[in-house]
């Protein structure tokens, strides 16, 4: 199994602000996605990113694969309330998926 | 569409005692997956199916039995509770050859 890391943990920040968040592995990926998770319901697919250094854009959201498709990074600009929940990165590894432990973002209003 | 389906939505469950969690899908997708989700732990794969009438293990399968009867569901059963199996249960499916899984709402499960 590929083990993923994700930081940080926790992430508290007020409504307006900027944030990235990371996923990290000693391992090479084929491709890596991203999910979010609201309270109470299951993860629901972000994006996916396949190829080295890719960059994606969902509205305010910004994913990056690192060039070296080791890592990703996850960039939103001026959150929302709405941006609150457990970011999830995930890849797969062969018929099966592995996620990472997640970061919970909160923003306040 | 309703996509992925899972009750009960929570349970409480004495320990010894046996429970089976359900889960549907309307998709027709081939793969299905049951994770538990555990917090700082991330989800974590229990058993999978690739197909219906094949099953495999994931990183935590003692405990739990899974059946795939046919292509919409897939049951988890857990023979005999234990207090370390409280969590919250999720199911999902995917299209074999996609990268996308869909997950269910989730089942809240405590065994005292």
């Amino acid at each position: 199994t590929q083990l993923l890391e994700q930081s940080p943990q926790f992430l508290s920040i007020q409504e307006g602000e900027n944030l990235t968040v990371y996923c990290n592995s000693s391992s090479v990926f084929s491709s890596l996605q991203w999910y979010r998770q609201e309270p109470g319901e299951g993860p629901v697919l972000l994006v996916t990113v396949v190829t080295g250094g890719e960059v994606k854009k969902l509205k305010r959201l910004t994913f990056q694969f690192g060039d070296a498709r080791k890592d990703s990074s996850l960039h939103i600009t001026a959150a929302q309330p709405g941006d609150t929940g457990l970011y999830l990165c995930a890849h797969r590894y062969g018929q099966n998926f592995v996620f990472g432990p997640g970061t919970r973002l909160s923003v306040l209003p | 569409i309703a996509g992925i389906t899972q009750a009960p939505t929570s349970q409480i469950l004495a320990a010894g005692r046996r429970m089976t969690l359900r889960c549907t899908q309307d998709m027709r997708h081939n793969a299905m997956y049951w994770y538990r989700q555990d917090l700082g732990l991330g989800l974590r794969l229990i058993h999978y199916s690739n197909t219906a009438g094949t099953t495999g293990k994931g990183e935590v399968p003692d405990g739990y039995s899974v059946s795939r009867a046919n292509t919409d569901d897939f049951p988890l059963t857990l023979a005999s509770a234990v207090p370390s199996q409280t969590s919250v249960y999720f199911c999902a499916s995917s299209d074999g050859g996609g990268d996308t899984q869909y997950f269910g709402p989730g089942t809240r499960l405590t065994v005292l």
